[in-house]
């Protein structure tokens, strides 16, 4: 079964860090661009970073810019986000997700989020 | 970055009818060296994560039913779900899957009248 796990979540004070982590399973992690997208409570959906397959490219939400990092492990199939000087605002689901290929005989093609988390919750508070 | 609007914010739709989400990008999302439209809807019921339906702004995901349709190119685009049923009642998010950052829609909540 394809599966994330999402972990490391908690509280934590304005200014505060937190490593967060995501389980792959079965599928070939290494093949696949992964992201983290989070939602705070009530509200919508909001792209916070991704990192490629190889963890050679990684691209970040402005809002997060400098405070965050993406990383991965594909030897232990696990994705990270590293979140530093936390804020309010930042209180929220945590998901990470696999960005979707189709591969025909001539190319491959991203599509999407296909596959997601449960969730990790961050809540940043005095 | 590119914007994306939804809209409605949300709607009541009796069992049985169609449901209609629009969505516009402040730019193209048609990416013209293969043709495809990177935009995708996913469906979040109350609770769970997000789940893909349409990717390519008209190609279904795996197991989806077939009263989901999207439709639309370039900078507008449209999810459409006939024959409503009670397990539709969810909110609609439009992505933008054409560059990072991978913006979202606002959200279309659906409900039953």
């Amino acid at each position: 079964e394809v599966q994330l796990v999402e972990s490391g979540g908690g509280l934590v004070q304005p200014g505060g860090s937190l490593r967060l982590s995501c389980a792959a399973s079965g599928f070939t992690f290494s093949s696949y661009e992964m992201h983290w997208v989070r939602q705070a409570s009530g509200k919508g959906l909001m792209w916070v970073s991704r990192m490629n397959s190889d963890g050679s490219i990684t691209t970040y939400a402005d809002s997060v810019k400098g405070r965050f990092t993406i990383s991965r492990d594909n030897a232990k199939n696990t994705l990270y986000l590293q979140v530093n000087s936390l804020r309010v605002e930042d209180t929220a689901i945590y998901y990470c997700a696999r960005g979707g290929i189709y591969c025909s005989s001539a190319s491959c093609y991203s599509y999407g989020l296909d596959v997601w988390g449960q969730g990790t919750t961050v809540t940043v508070s005095s | 970055d590119i914007v994306m609007t939804q809209s409605p914010d949300s709607l009541a739709v009796s069992l049985g009818e169609r449901a209609t989400i629009n969505c516009k990008s402040s730019q193209s999302v048609l990416y013209s060296s293969n043709n495809k439209n990177y935009l995708v809807w996913y469906q979040q019921k109350p609770g769970q994560p997000p789940k893909l339906l349409i990717y390519w702004a008209s190609t279904r995901g795996s197991g989806v039913p077939d009263r989901f349709t999207g439709s639309g190119s370039g900078t507008d685009f449209t999810l459409t779900i006939n024959s409503l049923q009670a397990e539709d009642v969810a909110v609609y998010y439009c992505q933008q899957y054409y560059s990072a950052p991978h913006t979202f829609g606002q959200g279309t909540k659906l409900e039953i009248k």
